[in-house]
């Protein structure tokens, strides 16, 4: 069974653009979470998608939004990039969350110039 | 808020050494705890995947435990290996807010031949 992919593997940005990244998971996972990677924070949770709803969200700015498509496949989108949104993105599926083991994906590197 | 603490940050031992790895948490109405391994610049590996209604869980050389009422766990590695050389996380399932996890900072491991 394929695990989470992700892509792109590594993303160099300049500050004010966009980006999306993208998050495929497991087979038959309908829950996609995700998180940020920075030295200074740690990991910090930033929404998760269940069924193409968005269910849960963390305590990030309005430019950080995702979604979720009809066959799991998960999206995030960060507008106007910012020096410290410079970070590893990870995503992670379990099955239907809550109480399932998640999985997480290999990560995206965004560096921000 | 929970809040996830790991000790030590760091830790450097010779190959063969048995070690232990400390998690604590503040509110104890989790639904699971979760130890994961990072290698650099990479995503998370699940180690081990422990219910709130679990005591313990054994994977090869891993085994990890839960004491929910004290809000700890321990991650406990025998024999180890130059191979087992990453960052150790921890992370916890709380009651509410479904799929989220919330990590400590993880401790860095060194194992030298």
């Amino acid at each position: 069974k394929a695990g989470v992919t992700q892509t792109p593997r590594y993303l160099i940005k300049t500050r004010g653009q966009q980006v999306t990244l993208s998050c495929s998971p497991i087979s038959g996972h309908r829950s996609v979470s995700w998180y940020q990677q920075t030295p200074g924070q740690g990991l910090q949770f930033l929404f998760e998608y269940f069924s193409e709803t968005q269910r849960n969200k963390g305590n990030f700015p309005g430019r950080f939004s995702g979604r979720q498509f009809s066959n799991s496949r998960s999206e995030m989108n960060v507008s106007t990039l910012e020096l410290g949104d410079s970070a590893l993105y990870l995503c992670a599926s379990s099955y239907s969350g809550g109480t399932n083991e998640q999985f997480f994906g290999p990560g995206t590197r965004l560096t921000v110039l | 808020k929970q809040e996830v603490t790991q000790i030590p940050a760091a830790l450097s031992v010779p190959e063969g050494e048995n070690l232990v790895l400390n998690c604590s948490f503040t509110d104890s109405a989790i639904y699971n705890l979760q130890w994961f391994r990072q290698d650099p610049g990479k995503g998370l590996t699940s180690l081990l995947l422990i219910q709130s209604s679990q005591r313990e869980q054994t994977s090869g050389r891993l085994n990890a435990s839960l004491d929910k009422s004290s809000g700890r766990s321990t991650l406990y590695i025998a024999a180890s290996q130059p191979g087992d050389s990453a960052t150790y996380l921890c992370a916890v399932k709380g009651r509410s807010g479904y799929s989220t996890l919330t990590f400590g900072k993880g401790t860095m491991l060194l194992v030298s031949p």
